[in-house]
């Protein structure tokens, strides 16, 4: 079966240190990849998607960046965290056709 | 499209009622939208999805309605229990041009269920 892993579950971080949250997925080849913030009581909001290796599009001018280095591995990263880079975030898959989209259990980043 | 900035709606409802909760999407290329719940603290769990080749679909106590006309969504949850507090999303898969597959969220509702 599938599964995706994401991690840390909480992260605490200075303003201007650099992030690197990874995802991966198991159990599937060739995924659409997500991620996706959260602020809290707002809705989803899609960061960057890939639909294979080294194919990132990127969705909202941010201080955030995304990398795919391998087929099932999503790694969001950023070089100088800000405050308003605090939030829920959430790592997702979903396959090339008309499937649902399986989500991480979320990583709530707290920027101090 | 997405609406990240505003505050969540809500909807309450007493234990038995049936609730509906709406959504509206953006892409008239989408063919194909999913519901999701979601916890607080976790990730967004699927409920019901919907083909655009189709307009209603049901499942175990739920039943999603798919108006293309005027792109709209709803999600019909009968005999709302307390376990039914969450929140709830609208998704869209884009069908076609470079943005194929991508997976873009509604604006979520937050559904309270009163004993």
């Amino acid at each position: 079966s599938q599964t995706i892993h994401q991690w840390p579950a909480t992260l605490v971080q200075p303003v201007g240190s650099p992030l690197s949250l990874e995802c991966t997925v198991e159990g599937t080849s060739n995924p659409n990849l997500y991620w996706y913030r959260q602020a809290a009581g707002r809705g989803l909001q899609l960061l960057f998607y890939s639909v294979g290796i080294g194919q990132i599009s990127s969705e909202v001018p941010q201080n955030l960046s995304a990398s795919r280095p391998q087929d099932r591995q999503f790694i969001l990263s950023s070089k100088k965290l800000l405050l308003s880079d605090s939030g829920f975030y959430l790592c997702a898959w979903s396959g090339q056709v008309n499937t649902e989209a399986f989500f991480g259990q979320g990583t709530r980043l707290t920027v101090v | 499209g997405e609406s990240v900035g505003l505050h969540l709606p809500t909807l309450s409802v007493q234990e038995g009622d049936n609730s509906i909760i709406n959504c509206a999407y953006s892409n008239s290329a989408s063919d194909y939208f999913i519901w999701y719940k979601q916890e607080s603290g976790k990730g967004p769990q699927f409920i019901i999805d919907i083909r655009s080749n189709m307009d209603k679909r049901q499942g175990q106590r739920v039943t999603v309605l798919l108006n293309k006309t005027v792109k709209h969504l709803s999600l019909q949850i009968a005999a709302t229990q307390p376990g039914d507090s969450a929140v709830y999303f609208c998704a869209e898969r884009n069908a076609g041009g470079t943005s194929y597959g991508k997976l873009t969220f509604g604006q979520g509702t937050i559904l309270t269920v009163h004993p």
